[in-house]
């Protein structure tokens, strides 16, 4: 049972083009969420969350839209630049749940920006 | 460097064998988590433990343990391994037992032959 899914295995924009992640969830007791980035032989790294109680987070270049009712969320990175290339993950948390710190992770999806 | 230390980091042994993953997780972090990444797969989690108890169980086979020891280190046991237990195995670490402040150490790539 996927409950966190990213439906693009892999995306490719040109560099200054806003590239857009996607990601779709089924539990509705997810409240928490966060994108990581994932360099090849490095582990994943922490790059923006947003909380059930807002719709919008932004971090730099970095934004992250929330749709509750649609259970979507989508990070957008704005201008995208050759050293985004990597593997994103969408993953989310029950906070109000008995495992606050449990992640459930997508299946994640390639991104390369070309010069 | 992100403070999450795993070892070691590269490991291959043959089915029917036993290994030891250890992770020592950032300093002042209570909470440990393991992950495994199979081929083309997000990370699964396996399990968690806080302060030297079990938090927390996902889809960890019966052939597989771990434990938290007092200095807060981490230790997952795999045991009569199997070629489809070959994945890349992360720790995690975060100061509580909470999502946030959650920080990957560079995992150990496992290959069973």
């Amino acid at each position: 049972d996927q409950q966190v899914k990213q439906n693009s295995p892999s995306l490719s924009v040109q560099e200054g083009r806003i590239s857009i992640l996607n990601c779709d969830y089924t539990n509705s007791m997810f409240d928490y969420f966060l994108w990581y980035k994932k360099y090849p032989a490095e582990g994943p790294t922490f790059l923006i969350s947003i909380s059930s109680i807002k719709d919008k987070n932004e971090d730099g270049r970095f934004t992250v839209f929330l749709n509750k009712s649609a259970k979507h969320l989508s990070l957008h990175i704005v201008p995208s630049q050759p050293g985004d290339s990597a593997v994103y993950f969408c993953a989310a948390s029950a906070l109000g749940g008995t495992s606050y710190g449990k992640l459930t992770f997508g299946q994640g999806t390639i991104l390369t920006v070309h010069p | 460097d992100s403070g999450v230390t795993q070892t070691p980091k590269h490991l291959i042994t043959a089915t029917g064998q036993r290994v030891t993953l250890r992770c020592s997780p950032r300093s002042g972090d209570l909470s440990v988590y393991w992950y495994q990444q199979s081929l083309d797969q997000g990370l699964q989690f396996l399990i968690q433990y806080y302060n030297g108890e079990e938090r927390a169980k996902g889809n960890i086979l019966e052939r597989f343990s771990a434990q938290q020891f007092p200095d807060l280190h981490s230790e997952l046991n795999l045991s009569s391994l199997e070629l489809g237990d070959s994945a890349l195995y992360f720790c995690a670490s975060s100061p509580e037992d909470s999502a946030y402040g959650y920080t990957f150490g560079s995992g150990t790539r496992l290959t069973v032959v």
